[in-house]
């Protein structure tokens, strides 16, 4: 079975850091693209970041952009978010996706999805 | 990037079809067959419906459909059912962005 466990979530004050990790079982890794989405409090889904398998394709959101880092540890089976200058309007919970497309470097479609880990940014 | 539009809220009697559109640009929807949908119940993570327009995953029911004309993307739901309430968001390959989302549906099954 294909499962996706995010960690690391948790409070943390403005301007602060926060690294999310993403467990990934039941397929092979190292031959997906993989991505973070995240979902404010009573809001919609917004894309975040993705990273084509071996790293080489990188993508961000303009809101995050210079602030947050996507990174993959193919050995450990592990998707990361570095999350640095960490605003209010970063709370959300993140969830892991993996690609839907195996043959694809550009984040197509999402399938599936972790069950997200919430991060509060306040003071 | 800007959003794709969603109506806000959707409803239908069991056994009755709906279709929820999505409505983007020339620069997302309208340029790419890259348009996903996913379905997510209160609590619960994004489950994906359809994607590139109009495939259905494995598992997903036939009631379910995608389709595309110009800038606007929709989706149907045939044959409503209680389980179909939930909340659906569009989604679509913009090109340098790369991403957007639409702002979500809430599909209430009366």
């Amino acid at each position: 079975e294909v499962q996706l466990v995010e960690s690391g979530g948790g409070l943390v004050k403005p301007g602060g850091s926060l690294r999310l990790s993403c467990a990934a079982s039941g397929f092979t890794f190292s031959s997906y693209s993989m991505n973070w989405v995240r979902q404010a409090p009573g809001k919609g889904l917004e894309w975040v970041s993705s990273i084509s398998s071996s790293s080489s394709y990188i993508y961000y959101a303009d809101s995050v952009k210079g602030r947050f880092t996507i990174s993959r540890d193919n050995a450990k089976n592990s998707l990361y978010l570095q999350m640095n200058s960490l605003r209010a309007e970063d709370t959300a919970v993140y969830y892991c996706a993996r690609e839907g497309d195996q043959t694809t470097v550009i984040p197509n479609w999402f399938d599936p999805w972790g069950q997200g880990t919430l991060v509060t940014v306040s003071s | 990037q800007s959003a794709l539009t969603q109506p806000a809220s959707v409803s239908g009697s069991p056994g009755q079809s709906i279709t929820i559109s999505c409505t983007g640009t020339s620069s997302d929807v309208g340029s790419y067959n890259l348009v996903s949908w996913y379905q997510q119940h209160p609590g619960k993570a994004p489950k994906l419906m359809i994607y590139e327009g109009s495939k259905r995953p494995s598992g997903v029911s036939n009631r379910f459909s995608g389709s595309k004309s110009g800038n606007t993307a929709s989706l149907t739901i045939s044959g409503l059912q209680a389980e179909d309430e939930a909340d659906y968001y569009c989604c679509s390959y913009a090109g340098s962005s790369p991403v957007v989302f639409g702002g979500g549906t809430k599909l209430t099954v009366l």
